[in-house]
């Protein structure tokens, strides 16, 4: 069965902290992605990778970096938390660019 | 305007009947796809589809690439049914999905 498993589902950080989102996959998937998803605006992408150490910036990269190590693996980096950064966090990987893509289950992310 | 626009945004449906739940788009693609999210976040893929029809059980996604519309069908719903579902395109450039805000739907029993 295939897997994408988000470290947390649920995280509570302070304003200025520094926040890892951690993803990992376990399909050999070349494109990993990092959404959020808000109420009334639907997912948004941040950053995705389509291999490792590669990375492209999404619609709304702002305030977010993204580490890719390893082919399983895809970091979301927040480096100072702000209010406005609390929100539904998801990590999706496909095998190729254009074909179905498989989600974590969430990060719900509280900044306080 | 958003270039994936999904109708109805809110859907309540009383258990047993038919849903449809709609979708435009504005660019080229190169498939569409049908996702599903049930409360606690979690995105399942339902359909990829770039042309016709495809079927899974009750449900029935199609696509006229002609007027860059797809519908998404359940046949004799359920409450299990209840869930946010979401139309995403991929781009026939780039290597992203676009997404639709999602349709809440509920299922009465």
């Amino acid at each position: 069965d295939v897997k994408v498993t988000q470290s947390s589902r649920y995280l509570v950080k302070r304003t200025g902290e520094k926040v890892f989102l951690e993803c990992v996959q376990d399909m050999d998937h070349e494109n990993m992605f990092w959404y959020r998803q808000d109420p009334g605006l639907g997912l948004r992408l941040i950053y995705f990778s389509y291999d490792v150490k590669m990375k492209e910036k999404g619609d709304i990269p702002e305030g977010y970096s993204v580490s890719r190590e390893k082919k399983e693996r895809f970091s979301l980096i927040l480096e100072s938390a702000s209010t406005n950064q609390t929100s539904m966090y998801l990590c999706a990987s496909s095998p190729i660019a254009w074909a179905e893509a498989f989600f974590g289950q969430g990060t719900r992310l509280t900044v306080v | 305007k958003n270039e994936v626009e999904q109708s109805p945004q809110n859907l309540t449906a009383q258990e047993g009947e038919f849903i449809t739940i709609n979708c435009s788009y504005s660019v080229g693609i190169s498939a569409l796809h049908w996702l599903q999210q049930h409360p606690g976040g979690g995105i399942v893929s339902l359909f990829m589809l770039s042309s016709g029809k495809k079927k899974h059980g009750r449900l029935i996604a199609t696509i006229n690439i002609q007027e860059k519309h797809s519908s998404l069908h359940i046949t004799a719903s359920h409450p299990r049914d209840s869930a946010v579902y979401i139309c995403a395109v991929s781009r026939a450039s780039g290597s992203r999905l676009t997404f639709g805000e999602g349709t809440q739907l509920t299922v009465n029993p």
